[in-house]
């Protein structure tokens, strides 16, 4: 089976551009979750979505960043406009359920730099 | 309020030696806990987790934690680790307020040394 599936894998771009991650959660899994992960911060859950909604977005950093789920297998993270202290490895988790007794299940990150 | 601290951000230890990485929360609810680890360039992936029940909880790869309420920690051990356990490991905090939190670790790097 496949796992979660992000897309880049890596990206560089500059200040100022718009950039948009992308995650394929597990086919069946109804909770997403997206972190970011730095050297500073570690590890911090930005949002997720439970059935596609929007469950808890209290650690999106600002307005610059956003996300959408359309439908169960695929949601999006957008930075418009990308800044260098954005520059993190992003990462996707899905679940069964929205349960916290859940196990997330990660991709593999996408990795941002933003000169 | 929840939270998690993982007190050492570096264990350096001998192969076949026995290591304990070190985890405290803070919750004012119940909890569910969580130890996942991460090698090189890879995203988590889960070891072991404590739901209810037994407080010692076994994992993947030999490891296993205890759950001990009273000290509000969920220590993972391992009673002789290889090479291939260097890695990342975070521990990890959910409970329920309005909505699920979900809390990570800063994480402890493992150096399993030969």
């Amino acid at each position: 089976d496949a796992g979660v599936i992000q897309s880049p894998r890596h990206e560089v771009t500059e200040m100022g551009q718009e950039v948009t991650l992308r995650c394929k959660p597990i086919s069946g899994h109804n909770s997403l979750f997206w972190y970011r992960q730095t050297m500073m911060r570690g590890l911090e859950l930005l949002i997720y979505f439970n059935n596609n909604v929007p469950i808890d977005d209290s650690g999106m950093p600002e307005d610059r960043f956003s996300a959408k789920m359309p439908n169960a297998s695929f949601s999006t993270l957008k930075i418009q406009p990308s800044e260098p202290r954005d520059s993190a490895v992003y990462f996707c988790a899905s679940s069964l359920a929205q349960a916290g007794g859940e196990t997330q299940y990660f991709g593999p990150g996408t990795r941002l730099l933003v000169l | 309020a929840q939270s998690v601290t993982q007190l050492d951000s570096q264990v350096p230890v001998f192969e076949e030696a026995p290591v304990e990485l070190r985890c405290n929360y803070s919750s004012s609810v119940s909890v569910y806990l969580f130890w996942y680890v991460q090698y090189p360039n890879q995203g988590l992936q889960l070891l072991l987790k404590y739901l209810s029940g037994s407080t010692l909880v076994k994992g993947i790869n030999g490891f296993e934690a205890e759950f001990n309420k009273s000290q509000t920690s969920f220590h993972l051990r391992k009673p002789s680790v290889h090479i291939s356990d260097t890695a990342e490991y975070f521990c990890a905090v959910s409970g329920y307020s309005g909505t699920y939190k979900y809390i990570f670790g800063t994480g402890t790097r493992l150096k399993v040394l030969a």
